[in-house]
């Protein structure tokens, strides 16, 4: 069974410029996350989807990240327009029931604005 | 604001000696404390799991122990070898008024492991 990928797995921008990144969840996971960790930080959860709806955004930074999970199948998370401090590794993981301890993550996108 | 934290940031051991990691939580509310390794270029992986109403569980090779009293957490590794060199992560769930559907990591504690 494939496990959670992301793509792409390194991107280099300039600030101002737009990014998306790209999450494949395991096949019948409705639950998918987004977490991040910036320099030297914890790992941060972003939000929270059940299938396509958002079930939690809590943790989203500002209104320059937007994701979306249309189709309940992959999700995009697009940082528009990128700061240096949105610099940091984004992390999706899946799980198959809310609330689960288990939650299996990709190996994430490391981001890096200049 | 609630958070899981970390007493030492690296810790070093004889490949063979038993490792000890700890954590500290602060929020009371949580329904469950996790343990999470990281190696290098890969995503988190959970480890072991222990629920709020429980002090200790066993798994291969490791116990996850929990003192609420003093609202401290440790993951406990026999044996030590060099593939459990990693970045390990304590974690809780939200609990009630943080979302059960969230993870709270604390910063990670890298664990090196030598022959």
């Amino acid at each position: 069974e494939a496990g959670v990928t992301q793509f792409p797995s390194h991107s280099v921008i300039e600030k101002g410029q737009t990014v998306t990144l790209r999450c494949d969840p395991i096949s019948g996971h409705d639950n998918l996350y987004w977490y991040r960790r910036v320099m030297g930080k914890e790992i941060k959860f972003l939000l929270h989807f059940v299938k396509e709806s958002k079930q939690d955004e809590s943790g989203m930074p500002n209104n320059r990240f937007l994701a979306e999970r249309t189709g309940g199948t992959y999700s995009t998370l697009k940082v528009q327009p990128a700061e240096l401090e949105d610099s940091g590794v984004y992390f999706c993981a899946s799980s198959l029931q809310q609330g689960s301890t288990e939650a299996f993550f990709g190996q994430g996108t490391r981001l890096t604005v200049v | 604001g609630e958070s899981v934290g970390l007493h030492l940031p690296t810790l070093s051991v004889q490949e063979g000696d038993n490792s000890i990691i700890n954590c500290a939580y602060s929020n009371s509310a949580s329904d469950y404390f996790i343990w999470y390794k990281q190696e290098s270029g890969k995503g988190p992986q959970f480890i072991i799991d222990i629920r709020s109403n429980m002090d200790k569980r066993q798994g291969q090779r490791v116990t996850v122990l929990l003192n609420k009293t003093v609202k401290h957490l440790s993951l406990q590794i026999a044996a030590t070898q060099p593939g459990d060199s990693a970045v390990y992560f304590c974690a809780e769930t939200g609990g009630l008024s943080g979302g059960y559907n969230k993870l709270i990591f604390g910063a990670g504690t890298r664990l090196a492991v030598h022959p």
